[in-house]
């Protein structure tokens, strides 16, 4: 079955540091979304992206976080001058279409630990 | 959004039905019911998803009250795989899954 992947699964980064996170979201998916959870808190939505432009931000998402499809199979969300606040689990998902029925696939995650 | 209400918890022992409830009596005609799951240390995946009627797959089964205003995820017979935190949202062509709080699901050995 196929699946999103992210790597790393793990990121340690000093604060001020710049990272990006990648995803491969599912094959023929069209469209793409980050999520982030806060330790002990709610998935909470970051951005979704379609047609290489962002269709819907959070406030969470301000100028330090851009997304980008570099390639046809990619999918990367990139943290300029990260923050201890930014310290969460990174969640990619994708899905084929926009219909309230379509499923979002999710990926296992990438920790970011900054310090 | 509209808002839907899950306990924080819930325990069941393990081979033994689960039936795991969300209230959201401000449900709009068009809104679904989608019923995503964590496992611990994961991704949130899907589980099911109804609009007016019962809904089964191979994961759960999806019980709708008439009047839409509150639903039933059942896991038939519960495994310790399936200790989860568990997630009821309401879904129309909004492009983005709203979290809430969910419901805790221990499986008791």
């Amino acid at each position: 079955e196929p699946e999103v992947t992210q790597t790393p699964s793990h990121q340690v980064t000093q604060m001020g540091q710049e990272v990006i996170l990648r995803c491969v979201p599912i094959s023929n998916h069209l469209y793409f979304y980050w999520y982030r959870q806060i330790l002990g808190q709610k998935v909470e939505f970051l951005v979704s992206f379609y047609n290489n432009e962002i269709s819907e931000k959070s406030e969470i998402f301000d100028d330090q976080f851009s997304v980008e499809r570099p390639d046809g199979s990619n999918f990367t969300l990139k943290i300029r001058s990260t923050k201890l606040e930014d310290s969460a689990m990174y969640f990619c998902a994708s899905r084929r279409n926009r219909a309230a029925t379509d499923t979002q696939y999710f990926g296992p995650g990438t920790r970011l630990t900054v310090l | 959004d509209a808002k839907t209400t899950q306990p924080n918890s819930m325990e069941s022992n393990e081979e033994e039905p689960v039936h795991l409830p969300c209230n959201h009596s401000t449900i709009s005609g068009t809104d679904y019911i989608h019923w995503y799951r964590q496992l611990p240390s994961q991704g949130p995946e899907y589980v099911i998803h109804g609009l007016t009627s019962n809904v089964n797959n191979r994961m759960a089964s999806l019980a709708i009250a008439e009047d839409r205003k509150s639903s039933t995820l059942i896991l038939h017979r519960a495994t310790l795989r399936d200790a989860a935190v568990y997630y009821c949202i309401l879904l129309f062509g909004n492009e983005k899954l709203t979290f809430g709080t969910g419901t805790r699901l221990t499986i008791i050995p």
